[in-house]
């Protein structure tokens, strides 16, 4: 079994629609990142939860600590959000990672 | 202030032969983390090292190994290298570790032939 397990594998949206990928884990936590890579490889650390919500822009966060489950949304989804969106836990000096969720946004 | 550098950002080598790869975390950063990604295993957590010392170690065979300099920049080095060794290679700063507040780099994508 996955320490980390994320749905769905794939999206496939229409421009301006609104988008949730899931995260559920079973490792204790210290925090929760939402990772962002676009092809090329670079990644990008959207956020950082240890508990509540979090607004960046059109994305946001949220997770319940007792329920082991996390949130991405996007909000008003565009084109340039296609991309992999990684959710890895940190636990102690370890991080366990989902398999991603692969998004395209269609115009 | 400065991002994550990895280099090179491509490489290609021959099986067998052995690879060193850098990372120069953000400035103040005393944790540098490594891992893997491959399209068949995905991300995978490789070691962490924090004020040169190996803190935390994945599920990896002998050949991956690494070190941190005094400066906190860190080197994984990679010998006999297999077909199977083709990956990106992450490395993630962060000021202690702990699960809070990394930072990736662009990664070093490596090609075995």
């Amino acid at each position: 079994k996955n320490e980390v397990e994320q749905s769905p594998q794939n999206l496939t949206a229409q421009e301006g629609e609104f988008i949730t990928i899931n995260c559920s884990y079973s490792v204790g936590i210290s925090a929760l990142h939402w990772l962002q890579q676009h092809p090329g490889g670079g990644i990008v650390s959207l956020f950082m939860l240890s508990s509540g919500k979090k607004k960046h822009g059109r994305l946001i966060a949220t997770i319940n600590i007792q329920e082991k489950h996390s949130s991405l949304h996007i909000t008003a989804s565009h084109p340039r959000d296609s991309a992999v969106y990684i959710c890895a836990v940190g636990e102690g000096n370890q991080f366990y990672f989902g398999t991603g969720t692969s998004l395209t946004v269609i115009p | 202030k400065a991002g994550v550098t990895q280099t090179p950002r491509y490489l290609i080598k021959t099986r067998g032969q052995q690879v060193t790869l850098s990372c120069s975390p953000i400035s103040g950063h005393r944790s540098v983390s490594w891992y893997q990604q491959t399209p068949g295993q995905g991300l995978q957590f490789l070691f962490e090292y924090f004020s040169e010392t190996q803190r935390n170690k994945g599920n990896f065979p002998g050949r991956f190994s690494g070190r941190q300099f005094s400066n906190s920049r860190s080197e994984m080095n990679v010998s006999t290298l297999e077909l199977g060794d083709s990956a990106l290679y992450l490395c993630a700063s962060a000021p202690l570790g702990g699960g809070y507040g990394y930072t990736f780099g662009s990664g070093t994508r490596l090609t075995v032939v």
